[in-house]
């Protein structure tokens, strides 16, 4: 069984500009998971969706948002870049989602660093 | 508001030794408790949990402990080998639907 793919790996952007980074979940998983790692503060959760729907939210400001599609893919998208964006973006994916008794299996990463 | 604290950034072992990675939480409603493993360009994985009705969980060279009163778990990996050289996260869930919380991280490193 395939694992949970990132795309792309690697990216280098500069302020003010856009982005969108793309998670493919493992097969029959219906929840994705997004969580920014930063040096100092670990995982820190942005968003779940679940069968299309945004699920869950953590603290993050309105330029980072996402969607789920119909075969459970997901894209998150950060607009109007900072400098403090510059982190490992994982998406964790999961048969019924959730933290608990249902584990959650991560992707790569997606590397952004913004100029 | 850091609910789950990881106070060591790095630790480092000789190999065979013991490694004892901790980790404190500060909700009380948390019940359930992750550790997973990150190495370098990958994700993290999965390594081993624990439900707070129990205060120990084995799973061959890894064991939790779970501290209830004292809101406190440590994951022990004995021996320690090389290929454990890796950041190792606690987490738990606020509830069985909610998010993970997880902590900062604390860096392995078992040397020869």
């Amino acid at each position: 069984k395939a694992g949970v793919t990132q795309t792309p790996r690697y990216l280098i952007k500069t302020r003010g500009q856009q982005v969108t980074l793309s998670c493919s979940p493992i097969s029959g998983h219906r929840s994705v998971s997004w969580y920014q790692q930063t040096p100092g503060q670990g995982l820190q959760f942005l968003f779940e969706y679940f069968s299309e729907t945004q699920r869950n939210k953590g603290n993050f400001p309105g330029r980072f948002s996402g969607r789920q599609f119909s075969n459970s893919r997901s894209e998150m998208n950060v607009s109007t870049l900072e400098l403090g964006d510059s982190a490992l973006y994982l998406c964790a994916s999961s048969v019924t989602g959730g933290g608990a008794y249902n584990e959650q299996f991560f992707g790569p990463g997606t590397r952004l660093t913004v100029l | 508001d850091q609910q789950v604290k990881q106070n060591s950034p790095s630790l480092s072992v000789q190999e065979g030794r013991i490694s004892i990675l901790n980790c404190d939480y500060t909700n009380s409603m948390f019940d359930y408790f992750l550790w997973y493993k990150k190495y370098p360009a990958e994700g993290p994985t999965f390594l081993i949990s624990i439900s707070s009705i129990k205060d120990k969980n084995e799973d061959g060279r890894f064991t939790v402990f779970l501290n209830k009163s004292a809101k406190h778990l440590s994951l022990h990996i004995v021996p320690s080998q090389p290929g454990d050289s890796a950041v190792y996260f606690c987490a738990a869930p606020r509830g069985p639907t909610d998010k993970l919380i997880f902590g900062t991280g604390t860096r392995l490193q078992v040397f020869p």
